[in-house]
């Protein structure tokens, strides 16, 4: 059974400061990893993924994320918060044997940014 | 490349009343995904398609939820009768058959309050 934990249902930040949203996960088998971004009513859009290549991964808009088995982590990072950075970040788990191509998503996080 | 299409985005009904919904995923993808979304809380799988058959419907209250993807193409979910805890925003997603890791595409999802 696969699971997704995100510490942290609201963080907030300054603008310009670093955003660290944390996600552990539990897969009994190698993971597919994704964080996703939900902006105020509209769908979620793929911020980053981790595929079993690098385990640092860059993603869109100066996001990146670092996978570390050993700790069962996938926190998200970004070293100055914009404005246009608050919404609901979601981290997903995805089982890598799977054919389903399933995810097992987080509660999610707000982020919030004070100018 | 049109993304993944959903209407109504906006629906309001009476407990024990119907309601429908309708996605149009990326052209070419395979695999449809229909998820249910509570406020404060992380995407939940209801339904998973591969083509136009049935791959995953283990979470989806099947007394009152149903849904098809007739041609493999466009799909409806239904809700017979509604109950106040369907509130939510149910989602549509889609994925292609390649690549590692290929993601899911998701639509703006249909807001559905239920009085």
């Amino acid at each position: 059974a696969q699971s997704v934990t995100q510490l942290g249902s609201h963080v907030s930040v300054s603008e310009g400061a670093l955003v660290l949203l944390r996600c552990n996960y539990s897969s009994s088998v190698p993971p597919y990893l994704f964080w996703y971004v939900q902006y105020p009513n509209q769908g979620l859009q793929l911020l980053l993924k981790y595929t079993s290549a690098a385990t640092l991964v860059k993603g869109i808009n100066g996001f990146e994320a670092e996978f570390k088995k050993s700790e069962t982590s996938f926190h998200l990072t970004k070293p100055s918060a914009h404005m246009s950075d608050a919404a609901e970040y979601f981290c997903a788990v995805r089982s890598t044997t799977s054919n389903t191509g399933k995810l097992i998503f987080g509660q999610g996080t707000t982020l919030q940014v004070k100018p | 490349e049109a993304g993944v299409a959903q209407s109504p985005r906006y629906k309001i009904i009476e407990k024990r009343q119907s309601v429908a919904f309708w996605c149009n995923p990326i052209s070419g993808h395979a695999t449809l995904y229909w998820y249910q979304q509570i406020l404060g809380q992380g995407p939940k799988l209801l339904i998973q398609f591969q083509n136009n058959g049935v791959v995953d419907d283990s979470q989806l209250p099947k007394d009152r939820f149903s849904a098809e993807r007739l041609k493999g193409v466009d799909s409806t979910l239904k809700i017979q009768p509604a109950k106040l805890e369907d509130s939510a925003v149910y989602l549509c997603a889609s994925r292609t058959e390649t690549g590692e890791g290929n993601e899911q595409f998701f639509g703006p999802g249909t807001r559905l309050t239920v009085l």
